[in-house]
C-alpha cells in the first residue's frame, strides 16, 4: 500500500496570500495523483488531476505539480471561498486507493 | 445533470447491519468505477470499496468480509450492505464516480454525492 503524507496540517495564510501544500507519497507514484478540496459539512471536490491537470471549472489560480514521490499544490492568491481542508490522493497502484491526511488552509 | 444521492445512514449498535445506497443521475453507474469513500469524524478520507464496470469488487482490508457492494442497473443505483458493524465504522459514507473502461488507469473521482451518516453506538 502506498502512504500518502500531507504537509503542513494546518496552514495560516492571509486572503491575497500564496498558499503552498505538499504531498508525499511513499514510493513513485509517477503523476498519477489527484488533489481534492473539502469544506465543512461538504463532499470533496476533485481540483487537480495528473498532477497538474485542473478539473473542469477549477479556477486557474489552484495549480499542481510533481511527479514521482514530491507533488506539490499552489493557490496562487487565496480568496475567502479557498479556506477548506485539502486532500491528495494516489491512483497509482490500488487497491486500496489511498489519501494524505489532509491539510487545512485556514485564515490568518 | 450528473448526481449521486446517497441513503441509508443512521444510527446502529455493534454487531448490527446496515444498507446503504447511492441513487445516480445524469450518467449508467455501470459504465464508470463506482466507489464509496468514508470520513470518520473530524479524520480523513478512506477509500472503502469498489465495483468496476463487469462488477468486479474490491474492499479495504478494514471492512472485507463485512461489507458487500452491489448495483442496480435497472434502477442506476448501488448499494452497500454493511454487516457486523463496529463503532470505527461511524463515519460519512460517500459514494463517488470513478474511471470509465477507457479511462481505467486515472482513477480519481470526479462527481461526488453528498454523503450519508453512519454511526455505530449502544
Amino acid at each position: 500500500e502506498i502512504v500518502m503524507t500531507q504537509s503542513p496540517a494546518t496552514l495560516s495564510v492571509s486572503p491575497g496570500e500564496r498558499a503552498t501544500l505538499s504531498c508525499r507519497a511513499s514510493q513513485s507514484v509517477s503523476n498519477n495523483l489527484a488533489w481534492y478540496q473539502q469544506k465543512p459539512g461538504q463532499a470533496p471536490r476533485l481540483l487537480i488531476y495528473a498532477a497538474s491537470t485542473r478539473a473542469t471549472g477549477i479556477p486557474a489560480r489552484f495549480s499542481g505539480s510533481g511527479s514521482g514521490t514530491e507533488f506539490t499544490l499552489t493557490i496562487s492568491s487565496l480568496q475567502s471561498e479557498d479556506f477548506a481542508v485539502y486532500y491528495c490522493q494516489q491512483y497509482k497502484n490500488w487497491p486500496p486507493l489511498t489519501f494524505g491526511g489532509g491539510t487545512k488552509v485556514e485564515i490568518k | 445533470e450528473v448526481q449521486l444521492v446517497e441513503s441509508g445512514g443512521g444510527l446502529v449498535q455493534p454487531g448490527g447491519s446496515l444498507r446503504l445506497s447511492c441513487a445516480a443521475s445524469g450518467f449508467t453507474v455501470n459504465t464508470n468505477y463506482m466507489t464509496w469513500v468514508r470520513q470518520a469524524p473530524g479524520k480523513g478520507l478512506e477509500w472503502v470499496s469498489v465495483i468496476y464496470t463487469g462488477g468486479t469488487t474490491y474492499y479495504a482490508d478494514s471492512v472485507k468480509g463485512r461489507f458487500t457492494f452491489s448495483r442496480d442497473n435497472s434502477k442506476n443505483t448501488l448499494n452497500l450492505q454493511m454487516n457486523s458493524l463496529r463503532a470505527e465504522d461511524t463515519a460519512v459514507y460517500y459514494c463517488a464516480r470513478g474511471p470509465t473502461d477507457e479511462t481505467w488507469l486515472f482513477y480519481y473521482m470526479d462527481v461526488w454525492g453528498k454523503g450519508t451518516t453512519v454511526t455505530v453506538s449502544s
